[in-house]
């Protein structure tokens, strides 16, 4: 079946410095890609959709100038934590649907904790 | 390493029929259970969750689903399903690092 892979699966940076996470449908191509985040004992938080070849969708009280999110193939889609803060540690996971929207593939996600 | 199993990859329902999607889990302590509906092109909705406490828990849409310790299991259920249930349902686990099932596609026949 059709996997979302993502990369890297942990990492850990200083406060101020940005990391990007990269999200790739493997086998399959996606024009639409959903990034989510999740805190401690609490459930998905949709943040953006991200849209291959147009500006992503950014949820309502995300801010998009933080979290930039670039679609530039229809297998990529890449998330960048700017100015990185602790309060931004988080589990971030990335979803694709396949082109007729018919099944939703989900990444193993990426463990980010800002020190 | 906690993981998530939807048996069912499509099911198919008669409108006002009764609903039930199956979920098994594996973990190693108490989970966190979450059922989550996702329409085409759109993002995730919570359905509902289970931390603790009363294990039939009550969702949004009319939706319950009960946890069930011996047979890991968080089946979801609907009394009476209508024809916007229509979606695909996913069951996922996980108190900071969320696993999803494969997802269990709903039909709604008239």
């Amino acid at each position: 079946g059709a996997v979302v892979s993502q990369h890297p699966s942990r990492v850990i940076c200083k406060s101020g410095t940005s990391v990007k996470i990269e999200c790739r449908s493997l086998d399959f191509q996606a024009t639409t890609m959903f990034w989510y985040r999740q805190f401690p004992k609490q459930s998905l938080m949709l943040m953006a959709t991200s849209n291959e070849g147009s500006k992503a969708t950014y949820e309502q009280g995300v801010e998009k100038d933080k979290f930039l999110i670039n679609h530039a193939s229809l297998t990529l889609s890449t998330l960048t934590v700017t100015s990185a803060h602790p309060e931004d540690s988080s589990f971030y996971i990335c979803s694709a649907p396949d082109r007729d929207l018919s099944e939703q593939y989900f990444g193993p996600g990426t463990r980010l904790t800002v020190t | 390493a906690q993981s998530v199993t939807q048996p069912d990859i499509h099911i198919t329902v008669s409108e006002g029929a009764s609903l039930e999607l199956r979920c098994n889990y594996s973990y190693g302590a108490t989970p966190y259970l979450f059922w989550y509906v996702q329409s085409p092109g759109q993002g995730l909705q919570l359905l509902l969750k289970y931390f603790s406490g009363d294990t039939l828990v009550q969702g949004i849409k009319g939706f319950e689903a009960e946890f069930k310790r011996s047979q890991s299991s968080f089946n979801l259920r609907k009394p009476s399903v209508h024809w916007s249930d229509a979606a695909e349902y996913f069951c996922a686990v996980g108190e900071d690092d969320m696993r999803f099932g494969a997802g269990t596609r709903l039909t709604v026949k008239p």
